[in-house]
């Protein structure tokens, strides 16, 4: 079975900093992976998408994440953190057969952004 | 705004009871997800449609069901509620040429 570990439940940056979110997934075939960002009182909203074309992936709002298989992570960055960054995110990954998909999700990590 | 919208936004009601939650996908998604969100559980699958057939199924229980409608709308329908059934419950749509799924906005259900 498919599944992803975020290490870190909640993460606190000052404003400007890096934003370094970690996940790292366990796969038996190549993955597809996702990050999404949950805003208070909100759904889901998809940041970035990996499906093994480039290992470097540019998403929205100026995240991106690399997909390094030596190390089976897929950690979100973002050079410089906005107050707006402030939210939930989860990394998650695809079990796929056919038209049959499903998300595994991790638990999910609390970004903090602070004056 | 991802153009999937489901109704309720809130929905409170009792031990016991019954109640149905609706999602339309976006124009041109055939798939429908279902998923629960808990503070204890976190973010769990529960079924997944494709062009009204079941496709997938997770950890669902046996008091919940779900149906695709040839109109591609979903109802989710929770029934003999607990006070453990309380969560966000999310629907999501995808196109199947790709692997995105796209979520509403969620309904909040509490059970008291």
């Amino acid at each position: 079975a498919q599944s992803v570990t975020q290490l870190g439940s909640h993460v606190s940056v000052s404003e400007g900093a890096l934003v370094l979110l970690r996940c790292n997934y366990s796969s038996s075939v190549p993955p597809y992976l996702f990050w999404y960002v949950q805003y208070p009182n909100q759904g889901l909203q998809l940041l970035l998408k990996y499906t093994s074309a480039a290992t470097l992936v540019k998403g929205i709002n100026g995240f991106e994440a690399e997909f390094k298989k030596s190390e089976t992570s897929f950690h979100l960055t973002k050079p410089s953190a906005h107050m707006s960054d402030a939210a939930e995110y989860f990394c998650a990954v695809i079990s796929s057969s056919g038209s049959a998909r499903q998300l595994t999700f991790g638990s999910g990590t609390q970004l903090t952004v602070l004056p | 705004d991802s153009g999937v919208t489901q109704t309720p936004k809130h929905l409170i009601t009792a031990t016991g009871q019954r109640v149905t939650l609706r999602c339309s996908p976006r124009s041109g998604d055939l798939s429908v997800y279902w998923y629960q969100q808990s503070l204890d559980q976190g973010l769990q699958f529960l079924i997944q449609y494709y062009n009204g057939e079941e496709r997938a199924k997770g950890n669902i229980l046996e008091r919940f069901s779900a149906q695709q409608f040839p109109d591609l709308h979903s109802e989710l329908n929770l029934s003999s509620l607990e006070l453990g059934d309380s969560a966000l419950y999310f629907c999501a749509s995808g196109h199947p040429s790709t692997y995105e799924q796209y979520f509403g906005p969620g309904t909040r259900l509490t059970v008291t």
